[in-house]
């Protein structure tokens, strides 16, 4: 099972480029790399998932090397509201499902 | 499209009593997963259900439990409750593709008070 090691926490202000990166030594060929966003007493929610180079959506990018020991989360032009705790996951996409959750990355966002 | 619901939102507890928290997932989602969380320890995984079989299970101990209906609904039950047990509980469901998985859907959670 491929462990994630991601910072405690971030600091940024309003209008800025986040990154967050995440290691993960132990991915496994079949794996892929899950970003999960939570919000205080809410479940987490899904932002955006890649297996190598890079994925873009309306929220996020993602950036895979191509070793895959490492990812980054760009979250760009951060608001208030993207305050919140971001995590890494490494899915299996067979059938083992037992996600190892890190304690994630509390982004703090000010004015 | 109803998101995942868990009932009740919030719970007290005694120490020794025991507790059942349910898991309704996304219509037509037939995995449902639980997870533990508390500020120390981040999400810990509960264990997994799929058609109403277990197919994973974390490390916690015997006293916690769960099982799915044929509808897919899912509860949790842990027993002689502790202290230590209070805590997020939170259900996902996923209709499994075997594919890339983008559908863990979370609830809101239980927020469980053992005193």
């Amino acid at each position: 099972l491929a462990k994630t090691t991601q910072p405690i926490s971030m600091d940024s202000y309003e209008g800025q480029e986040v990154n967050i990166t995440c290691s993960h030594n132990n991915i496994a060929t079949n794996d892929y790399i899950t970003w999960y966003q939570q919000f205080p007493s809410q479940g987490p929610r899904f932002i955006i998932q890649g297996y190598k180079t890079k994925v873009t959506n309306e929220v996020a990018s993602l950036f895979i090397p191509a070793d895959r020991k490492s990812s980054t989360l760009s979250l760009p032009r951060v608001s208030l509201s993207d305050t919140a705790v971001y995590y890494c996951l490494v899915l299996n996409a067979g059938n083992n499902r037992k996600l190892i959750w890190g304690l994630g990355t509390s982004l703090a966002v000010n004015p | 499209k109803a998101g995942v619901t868990q009932t009740p939102r919030y719970l007290i507890k005694t120490r020794g009593q025991q507790v059942t928290l349910s898991c309704s997932p996304i219509s037509g989602h037939r995995s449902v997963s639980w997870y533990q969380q508390t500020p120390g320890q981040g999400l810990q995984f509960l264990f997994e259900y799929f058609s109403e079989t277990q197919r994973n299970k974390g490390n916690f101990p015997g006293r916690f439990s769960g099982r799915q209906f044929s509808n897919s609904r899912s509860e949790m039950n842990v027993s002689t409750l502790e202290l230590g047990d209070s805590a997020l509980y939170l259900c996902a469901s996923r209709e499994p593709t075997g594919d890339q998985d983008y559908g863990y859907t979370f609830g809101s959670g239980t927020r469980l008070t053992v005193v």
